[in-house]
Parts: C-alpha cells; sequence; structure tokens
C-alpha cells in the first residue's frame, strides 16, 4: 500500500461545477496536510494547509480533513477552466523527519 | 522579491559527466530540499537540510550529493553514478515552525544523453 494514494484521473468537470479532489494516507497519526496545485510544465504551488479535523475554506477552495478515516479532500467550488491542473496531496507522516510524502497526483480538467 | 530561483531552467548534459543544480532563496527559510519528478509520478525526496553545514538522505539519495555552507543555498550536484538522471528537479524551502509548509522553486528540467 503506498503512504499516500490519489486518484490518477483524469477528472473532468464542466465549468461552474464543484470539483472532488480525494486523498488517503496510511499514517494514523500524520499531523500536517496539503495541497499543491502543479500546472504542466511548472513547479507545484501551495494552495491549501489543514491541520486539524473537519473543514477549511479559502475562496473557492475547501479542504477537508478527516483523521479517523485518513483522507483529506479538496473541493473547488465553480471550477474554472484556469483550474485545469495537476493536484498534489502531501502528508507529513510519523517518524518521516521533517519532511513530507507526495501523492502521484490527480489531473482536473475543467471544460467549457 | 523574496523567493527561491533555481539556475538554469534548463541544462543538458552528455552521460559520464557530473553536473551541478543550482538552489537559491531569500526568504530567510530554515530548511531546505530537493525533489526529483519523473513523467507520471508524484514528488520523491532526493536531500534535505534543516540547518547550515548538515542534510540528511532522503528516499533516492544514491548518484547524488549536496552541501549546505550558507542557508541561503543548496547546490544539488548529480553524479555519473546516478543511472537514470533525466528528470525535473525542484528545489523546496520550509520556515522555521511551519509544520513542514514547502514551497517550490521554478525548477530545473535536466536532460542526459
Amino acid at each position: 500500500q503506498k503512504e499516500v494514494e490519489q486518484n490518477s484521473g483524469p477528472l473532468s468537470v464542466p465549468e461552474g461545477a464543484i470539483a472532488s479532489l480525494n486523498c488517503t494516507y496510511s499514517d494514523r497519526v500524520s499531523q500536517s496536510f496539503f495541497w499543491y496545485r502543479q500546472y504542466s510544465g511548472k513547479s507545484p504551488e501551495l494552495i491549501m494547509s489543514i491541520y486539524s479535523n473537519g473543514d477549511k475554506e479559502d475562496g473557492r477552495f475547501t479542504a477537508q480533513l478527516n483523521k479517523a478515516s485518513q483522507y483529506v479532500s479538496l473541493l473547488i467550488r465553480d471550477s474554472q477552466p484556469s483550474d485545469s491542473a495537476t493536484y498534489l496531496c502531501a502528508v507529513s507522516l510519523t517518524g518521516g523527519g521533517n519532511k513530507l510524502t507526495f501523492g502521484t497526483g490527480t489531473q482536473l480538467k475543467v471544460e467549457l | 522579491d523574496g523567493g527561491i530561483t533555481q539556475s538554469p531552467k534548463y541544462l543538458f548534459r552528455k552521460e559520464g559527466q557530473n553536473v551541478t543544480l543550482s538552489c537559491e532563496q531569500n526568504l530567510n527559510h530554515d530548511a531546505m530540499y530537493w525533489y526529483r519528478q519523473d513523467p507520471g509520478q508524484g514528488l520523491r525526496l532526493i536531500y534535505y537540510s534543516q540547518i547550515v553545514n548538515d542534510f540528511q538522505k532522503g528516499d533516492i539519495a544514491e548518484g547524488y550529493s549536496v552541501s549546505r555552507e550558507k542557508k541561503e543555498s543548496f547546490p544539488l550536484t548529480v553524479t555519473s553514478a546516478q543511472k537514470n538522471p533525466t528528470a525535473f528537479y525542484l528545489c523546496a524551502s520550509s520556515p522555521r515552525g511551519a509544520l513542514y509548509e514547502q514551497y517550490f522553486g521554478p525548477g530545473t528540467r535536466l536532460t542526459v544523453t
């Protein structure tokens, strides 16, 4: 089992819809969770961080964390074509030192 | 402007040659990291450093070397011992107490033929 798992996609949603991206992780006591957006050929950009159970909202983005079920998700409301990118989930795993473990990413396509 | 710079953006080398990738940050971040990314794969950690003059191996350190002589700089050398060096190399940094939050530079795309 991979330590951080994401569906590779592509996930296709129509413009204006809600895009839901999911990530599961193996370590029950992980503390820090991040979502990065990566456009093709570019470096990852941090868009959300979440540390406690529940929802965290920032503009059109909402991160949801459920530590008991070991998953973190990212919702993008009113999806725009400019949201088309690969979204990487990153988790700080216990015993991993001061570092993050990344999933392989989910490709999102927002269609006109 | 504060940020992380990596140079060059594209780098071409012949097999058997060592090559050094530059990473500089003026964010006053304590920790710095090197990752490689291959097509369709996630980021894999090569080396990281939490303070000057100290660094640790990541998951795929074989064939790579680093130094951390200054807080602002964390160069990565890809040696001839690295079997598959062609990849997209990403440098990141993280401030102290940031609960692992990392910020990335623009990356260097290395092609070895």
